[in-house]
């Protein structure tokens, strides 16, 4: 396993058109994680999965995104509508949960939207 | 609120340097994570801690659960030492909380 990896790397779009990018955890990984960040910001939180299942949304997820893992295994995010503020670094993360509460996040690469 | 507050923001070093990077946080927490990002994006997950000290290589990772710090070490410092350190903590839930990052140049 190469670990986890997002799909485009890089996206430019207009403004008010939809995107929407995919994430593949670690084959192994049941939770899955979204955080966006911003230029010369740390990442942000968006959502986290626990298989199937959307476990807990921040109030930065406005009703224009919708996340998705269907069948527990890769993640859909979807911006609708995009605005130049929704221009980011979108990351993914995956991890384990377990009997620990101590579990490791490993992240992907990164899509990076430009919203013109 | 939850926070998460690194310092400094900017760090410029020798190489050869010993630099230390500080988190320091809120509330009690159940995991502290150090970071690395370089340019482009990728995030390298270096160390996680709940308690004590951690060293791997040249880094060393410690936390004070008390007094809600933690800080990251690197000995001998190198330019490919040159990135963003982010310190993150998890709460009562799983979802990691970010500072905003220090970073690290080291010229040789």
């Amino acid at each position: 396993d190469t670990g986890v990896s997002q799909d485009p790397r890089h996206k430019i779009t207009k403004r008010g058109q939809n995107v929407t990018f995919r994430c593949d955890p670690i084959s192994e990984h049941n939770r899955l994680y979204w955080y966006r960040q911003t230029l010369g910001q740390g990442p942000e939180f968006l959502t986290y999965f626990q298989n199937e299942a959307q476990l807990e949304k921040s109030r930065l997820l406005s009703d224009r995104f919708s996340a998705e893992r269907p069948k527990g295994s890769f993640s859909t995010l979807e911006i609708q509508r995009t605005e130049q503020g929704d221009s980011a670094m979108y990351l993914c993360a995956s991890s384990v949960a377990g009997s620990r509460s101590y579990n490791e996040q490993f992240f992907g690469p990164g899509t990076r939207l430009t919203v013109l | 609120k939850n926070e998460v507050e690194q310092s400094p923001q900017n760090l410029t070093a020798q190489e050869g340097e010993f630099i230390t990077i500080n988190c320091s946080y809120s509330v009690g927490i159940s995991a502290l994570h150090w970071l690395q990002q370089h340019p482009g994006g990728g995030i390298v997950s270096l160390f996680m801690l709940s308690s004590g000290k951690k060293k791997h290589g040249r880094l060393i990772a410690t936390i004070n659960i008390q007094e809600k710090h933690s800080s990251l070490h690197i000995t001998a410092s190198h330019p490919r030492d040159s990135a963003v350190y982010i310190c993150a903590v998890r709460f009562n839930t799983d979802k990691l909380i970010f500072g905003t990052g220090t970073r690290l140049q080291v010229f040789p």
